[in-house]
């Protein structure tokens, strides 16, 4: 059962480089989310898709873009990374809106 | 815009003792999940209540949504030090936001 998975696991980057944050699920859920977790934080809603071809923004979009070409897949990209972005991002997909999330085991990036 | 607020941020207790941490909204939930996450890991579901007044039961664990389904409660009997972990609450309105959660530490 391979459920949510985010590749990569970790990830270092330079001010000002750009990179794609990869992240699919097997379980045909309509809806997927990202989300960013400071360090003793909860988690903060980045951007969330309803269903393939359909995202919107959360509580922290600026600085990231989404696509949701398949039902399977919710890349999230950072444009131009900022030291502000290093984070524990997770990604997060359920059946439809009112069910409960199921989580990827995140992707710790840190900003240079 | 709907705020999940939780309270307290942090809890340290003795193992053996009983907790109650809370989640409340300005706004109604629509429904409201519960879960646990430890260090290194993403959150893990505990319970969802839909139900106003609702109360479930997870082992020694006891979740209860609030009449007007704004608030709700989870109250731990003897915690142990397994429980230790960062407790969030989750509701959905036109998208799904979480509270910042409760750390708790359960001290042996």
């Amino acid at each position: 059962n391979a459920g949510v998975t985010q590749t990569p696991k970790f990830q270092v980057l330079k001010t000002g480089q750009s990179m794609t944050l990869q992240c699919a699920q097997d379980m045909n859920h309509e809806y997927m989310s990202w989300y960013r977790q400071d360090p003793g934080m909860g988690l903060r809603l980045i951007h969330y898709s309803v269903g393939a071809g359909i995202t919107d923004q959360g509580e922290v979009p600026n600085g990231y873009n989404v696509s949701r070409s398949t039902t399977e897949d919710f890349p999230l990209r950072l444009l131009s990374a900022a030291p502000s972005q290093t984070s524990v991002y997770f990604c997060a997909s359920s059946e439809t809106i009112n069910q409960p999330q199921h989580f990827g085991d995140g992707t710790r990036l840190s900003i240079l | 815009t709907q705020l999940l607020e939780q309270s307290p941020q942090f809890l340290s207790i003795q193992e053996g003792e009983n907790l109650t941490v809370y989640c409340n909204s300005s706004s109604v939930f629509s429904s409201l999940q519960w879960y646990r996450q430890e260090p290194g890991e993403g959150p893990v579901l505990l319970v969802t209540v839909v139900t106003g007044g609702e109360v479930k039961k997870l082992k020694r664990l006891t979740f209860q949504f609030g009449d007007a389904r704004k608030d709700s409660s989870l109250h731990i009997t003897a915690a142990q030090p397994g429980d230790t972990g960062l407790y969030l609450c989750s509701s959905s309105a036109s998208k799904i936001i979480f509270g910042s959660g409760t750390r708790l530490s359960i001290r042996p």
